[in-house]
């Protein structure tokens, strides 16, 4: 089992930032999401495709339909510039993340 | 505060082994499924194996089964990933990781700093 995400993505300070995640059915998982600052640990910010761990902002969102998972960043910052992973769970893979995005703020 | 600290990495040659250890604070480690995730320099995230909070095995990676076991000692609050057979693809940092609860398709929660292990003649 395998996701898709796109290599890389630009994003303008305070836009929305969509970062998508591909696979086959994959509206029929549960799909997190992480981010990862350079030099440190991942950091959970949505699980089961919409909620929110606490102390992660609003300002992170998520959803998955069909074949497509998407997490979206509104009103980005400079801050939100870091590398981003879809992942879930199949029964015959186990866990799987996908290639991760990595997002430009400029 | 919930803590995972993570050692046993280090410089080794291919066909050694290694044990790396997870000592877990800060919550009641056996309530909880734990993982191990390797990132190699320059790459993405790559799931190695997990365990649920009955010590039951979850899996393991394709590119790691049959050399690699996973253990947790829940009176020492401690994970493990005994890693035997290692070649130059192994070469990574290895995350600890607590899992949201306690069976194994729950979300990875909590991410420790990492060991790394480098795997070169």
């Amino acid at each position: 089992f395998e996701m898709t995400q796109p290599p890389s993505l630009s994003v303008s300070p305070g836009q929305t930032a969509s970062i998508t995640c591909s696979a086959e059915n994959l509206g029929e998982k549960y799909v997190s999401w992480f981010q990862q600052r350079p030099g440190q640990s991942p950091l959970l910010l949505i699980y089961q495709d919409s909620k929110r761990p606490a102390g992660i902002p609003e300002r992170f969102s998520g959803s998955n339909s069909v074949n497509t998972a998407t997490l979206l960043i509104s009103a980005t910052q400079a801050v939100d510039e870091a590398d981003y992973y879809c992942q879930t769970w199949d029964a015959n893979s186990h866990w799987v993340f996908g290639g991760g995005t990595k997002l430009t703020v400029l | 505060d919930v803590q995972l600290v993570e050692s046993g990495g280090g410089l080794v040659q291919p066909g050694s082994s290694l044990r790396l250890s997870c000592e877990a604070s800060g919550f009641t480690f056996d309530d909880y499924a734990m993982h191990w995730v390797r990132q190699a320099p320059g790459k993405g995230l790559e799931w190695v194996s997990g365990m649920t909070w009955v010590s039951k095995v979850i899996g393991y990676a394709d590119s790691v089964k049959g050399r690699f076991t996973i253990s947790r000692d829940n009176a020492g609050n401690s994970l493990y990933l005994q890693m035997n057979g290692l070649s130059p693809g192994d070469t990574a940092l290895y995350y600890c990781v607590k899992a949201l609860g306690a069976t194994e398709s729950r979300a990875f929660h909590v991410w420790g700093h990492g060991t790394m292990v480098t795997v070169s003649s």
